[in-house]
């Protein structure tokens, strides 16, 4: 079974630029989160999609939004970008809220953003 | 509102020492539990869970008991290896009217030295 799936790796962006992540989560996922990792605040989450609805979001800037498609596929856009949003984006997909689910979440290995 | 605390790191160990890694959360109701681990270069995975009070989640030699009394679900091993060299966050989901919410904790970095 393939695990979470978050394109690109790594990408260098300059300060004012806008950047799209995009996440595949595990094949019958629906639910699917997003989070900011950085050394000095840790893991921030961002925002959760669920049926293609944000059900729940973080305490992020409005030039952080995200959305996700009929076949539960995500992605999140940063727009402006600024020195400090150079961080790890961390997605994760989950079964939740199906009562099937134990709530384990399942994570990409992530996309590290560097603003310049 | 929920939270999740955990120790500082870095914590730094010789190989075979005794691992304690102290988790203790704010929560209303009766959360789930769970420590996650990350790997250098890698997201996170579980490393283990527990659901109710009371509940010990084991895995890889790693073991946590969920004490509701103490409101903790601190992380043990009995011996460490140079591979558990790792970044470790304790996490707790709680549910509100059918929703589900994550909060984890900002994570402690383990150094196992050979």
């Amino acid at each position: 079974k393939a695990g979470v799936t978050q394109t690109p790796r790594y990408l260098i962006k300059t300060r004012g630029q806008q950047v799209t992540l995009s996440c595949s989560p595990i094949s019958g996922h629906r639910s699917v989160s997003w989070y900011q990792q950085t050394p000095g605040q840790g893991l921030q989450f961002l925002f959760e999609y669920f049926s293609e609805t944000q059900r729940n979001k973080g305490n992020f800037p409005g030039r952080f939004s995200g959305r996700q498609f009929s076949n539960s596929r995500s992605e999140m856009n940063v727009s402006t970008l600024e020195l400090g949003d150079s961080a790890l984006y961390l997605c994760a997909s989950s079964l939740r809220p199906t009562s099937g689910s134990n709530g384990e979440l399942f994570f990409g290995e992530g996309s590290r953003l560097t603003v310049l | 509102g929920n939270s999740v605390t955990q120790m500082e790191g870095p914590v730094t160990l010789s190989e075979e020492a005794f691992l304690t890694i102290n988790c203790t959360y704010t929560a209303t109701g009766y959360p789930s539990l769970f420590w996650y681990v990350q790997y250098p270069g890698e997201g996170l995975q579980l490393l283990l869970k527990a659901t109710k009070a009371d509940d010990k989640g084991s895995n890889k030699g790693f073991e946590a008991t969920y004490r509701k009394e103490t409101t903790s679900f601190h992380l043990e091993k009995g011996s460490v290896q140079v591979s558990d060299s790792a970044v470790y966050f304790c996490a707790l989901e709680s549910t509100t009217s059918g929703t589900y919410k994550y909060i984890f904790g900002t994570g402690t970095r383990l150094k196992v030295l050979a």
